[in-house]
């Protein structure tokens, strides 16, 4: 089992609509999440951490963290082409409490 | 305020060759992490230094070195470079090295091993 899982995608999702995101992770004890965003040639960019249970909104983006069933994802409304890129999930875990990344889930927002 | 700084941007070499990739991090951050991304697939984790010391290395053989210099900025040092090596190695910032503070990224090195 992967550490940090992401559905590969692709995942195209039509201007206006939700995109959903979504990880799953394998280390009950961690307790740091964070979702990146990275388009095509350039480095990730970080749209949003998460600690605790539940929803965080930041414009039009939330995450909703369920540590019960391991689960993190992130939710897109209003869509717009300039969203589209890879979404990057990760964890933090381990002794150096380093970032674990999934591989990634590219999106693309249709005009 | 300026962001995290990567220097050089692209860099090509051959096998066997060294190579030395420079960071230098957000003001005030006092924590480095290394990683590597390899097209396709997310970034893997390096090296991590906090106030100078190593504090955390990832599965990566030890032609891979790394340290911190007293102003926080950082090296990245691989020798015997192999066709492999070939990527984008990302410096990240961090405030501190604990669970709760946000990493952010550089711009990366892309390097090309012929």
């Amino acid at each position: 089992q992967k550490e940090v899982e992401q559905n590969s995608g692709p995942l195209s999702v039509p201007e206006g609509a939700i995109a959903s995101l979504n990880c799953t992770y394998s280390d009950r004890g961690s307790q740091s999440f964070f979702w990146y965003r990275q388009y095509s040639g350039k480095s990730p960019e970080l749209i949003m951490s998460i600690y605790s249970n539940g929803d965080k909104e930041d414009g039009r983006f939330t995450a909703q963290l369920n540590k019960a069933s391991q689960y993190v994802s992130l939710l897109i409304r209003d869509s717009q082409p300039s969203d589209s890129a890879t979404y990057l999930c990760a964890v933090k875990r381990g002794s150096a409490r380093q970032l674990t990344f999934g591989s990634g889930t590219q999106l693309t927002v249709l005009p | 305020d300026a962001g995290v700084t990567q220097s050089p941007t692209h860099l090509i070499k051959t096998r066997g060759q060294h190579v030395t990739l420079r960071c230098s991090p957000i003001s005030g951050h006092k924590s480095v992490s290394w990683y590597q991304q390899v097209l396709g697939q997310g970034p893997q984790f390096i090296f991590q230094y906090y106030e100078k010391e190593e504090r955390g290395r990832g599965n990566f053989p030890d032609r891979f070195s790394a340290r911190q210099f007293p102003n926080y900025s950082s090296e990245l040092n691989v020798n015997a470079l192999l066709l492999g090596d070939s990527a984008l190695y990302l410096c990240a910032s961090s405030l501190r090295a604990l669970d709760g503070d946000e990493q952010f990224f550089g711009p990366g090195t892309r390097l090309t091993v012929l």
